[in-house]
């Protein structure tokens, strides 16, 4: 069964180091998002990508951030310059059609970034 | 301000006791509201979709309903593998990502 797969599993950075998180979407879908979840708390919504660019981004997705798919199959989230407050669950989602569609969006098993 | 409240927090149930979870919202013009389950460690699964009051999905011991201001995910007589965090989602303005509640974790023991 497709999945969508994301790596590293867990990494650990020194406050202001850049960090670039990978993933690898289902093949055929073309809607790709990042969200992020700090132990304990909710999932929260940080940017959706389409067509090669940015279709949405939250509050979150400050100027530290930014998300690039350099092939046809990777997509990245890159934080510049890490915070303590960054330390979280980050996980890609992909979807086929545009989520308002289905609402069906495909979650990798996430990356968990620990800033020290 | 949350757009998405769920109820409880945390619900602990023997095997075989059913019981329901609670979703309300307060987004203006709903254009769907989605469960997800979410297991320790692991990203959000996907369960239904619902898009108008009145309706309804199954999936195994699972029934999610659909009202004007709430929904409901029913579990009955559930089993210790349906122990998980279940997340209500709605759209955001742009339609373009789910904004999620903070989830009901469920601990069902035999």
């Amino acid at each position: 069964e497709p999945e969508v797969t994301q790596t590293p599993s867990h990494q650990v950075t020194q406050m202001g180091q850049e960090v670039i998180l990978r993933c690898v979407p289902i093949s055929n879908h073309l809607y790709f998002y990042w969200y992020r979840q700090i132990l304990g708390q909710k999932v929260e919504f940080l940017v959706s990508f389409y067509n090669n660019e940015i279709s949405e981004k939250s509050e979150i997705f400050d100027d530290q951030f930014s998300v690039e798919r350099p092939d046809g199959s990777n997509f990245t989230l890159k934080i510049r310059s890490t915070k303590l407050e960054d330390s979280a669950m980050y996980f890609c989602a992909s979807s086929v059609r545009q989520v308002e569609n289905t609402g069906e969006l495909f979650f990798g098993e996430g990356s968990r970034l620990t800033v020290l | 301000e949350d757009q998405v409240t769920q109820s409880p927090e945390a619900l602990r149930l023997q095997e075989g006791e059913s019981s329901s979870l609670n979703c309300s919202y307060t987004v203006s013009g709903l254009r769907g509201l989605f469960w997800y389950r979410q297991d320790p460690g692991k990203g959000p699964e996907f369960l239904f979709t619902l898009y108008s009051a009145g309706e309804e999905k199954e999936k195994e011991r699972l029934k999610a309903t659909l009202t004007k201001k709430e929904s409901f995910l029913h579990i009955t007589a559930p089993k210790p593998e349906d122990s998980a965090t279940y997340l209500c989602a709605v759209l955001n303005q742009a339609g373009t990502a789910l904004i999620f509640g903070k989830g009901t974790t469920l601990s069902v023991s035999s």
